[in-house]
């Protein structure tokens, strides 16, 4: 069976402009986790959804980022008015049913903000 | 917040020797895992184990969780476990979300 995936594997975009990167979970898990990873470090958490509704978005550094999971499958995280900082791998991950669950891990958007 | 390390830091081996990396958490949890995250930057599942004992092959992985503290065990070490593990936890109060250690990075020389 497929793991989880995402696109695109790499993303340049210029300082200020609008990005998505969409993650696809296994099929069947209802928990999706969006993560960032900063060089040298352990990946950080930013959102997670239970179905179709964020369940905990205390990660999220700002209000330039959003995520959405609008029929409980897939679902793209928007970073609005991109700043150099930004610049990370960004991760996703999916659970069966609850979030204390095993969590796999898709290969990651390296994203590069100029 | 719940607090993750992971100790040592940086741990060089000859292929063939055996090694401990260890993981303290510093509250209750509902889940630890231990991953290895190749050179390509994906993290691989090594175990889920909030609790209890587990092997695979040459690793095996022990959590103590009232003690709060897991150790992930590499025997016969080859120069393809090279990389870096992290150990990352759900606290028992919260949702869902994974806190990371820093992570240990292994080099296994030939």
């Amino acid at each position: 069976g497929a793991g989880v995936s995402q696109t695109p594997s790499n993303k340049v975009t210029e300082k200020g402009k609008y990005v998505e990167l969409r993650c696809d979970p296994i099929s069947g898990h209802t928990a999706l986790y969006w993560y960032r990873q900063s060089l040298g470090q352990g990946p950080e958490f930013l959102i997670y959804f239970q179905g179709t509704g964020a369940a905990d978005d205390s990660g999220l550094p700002n209000d330039r980022f959003f995520a959405v999971r609008p029929e409980g499958s897939v679902s793209t995280l928007k970073i609005q008015r991109t700043e150099r900082g930004d610049s990370a791998v960004y991760l996703c991950a999916s659970s069966a049913d609850r979030g204390y669950n095993e969590q796999f891990f898709g290969p990651g958007t390296r994203l590069t903000v100029l | 917040g719940i607090q993750v390390e992971q100790s040592p830091p940086d741990l060089i081996l000859q292929e063939g020797a055996n090694s401990t990396l260890r993981c303290n958490f510093s509250d209750s949890v509902n889940n630890l895992q231990w991953f290895h995250q190749n050179p390509w930057g994906q993290l691989i599942n090594l175990f889920y184990i909030p609790s209890g004992t587990k092997q695979n092959g040459r690793l095996s992985a022990t959590t103590v969780a009232t003690e709060r503290y897991s150790l992930l065990y590499i025997s016969s070490s080859q120069t393809t476990d090279s990389g870096v593990y992290f150990c990352a936890v759900v606290a028992a109060s919260n949702t869902g979300k994974l806190i990371f250690g820093q992570g240990t990075t292994l080099q296994v020389k030939p």
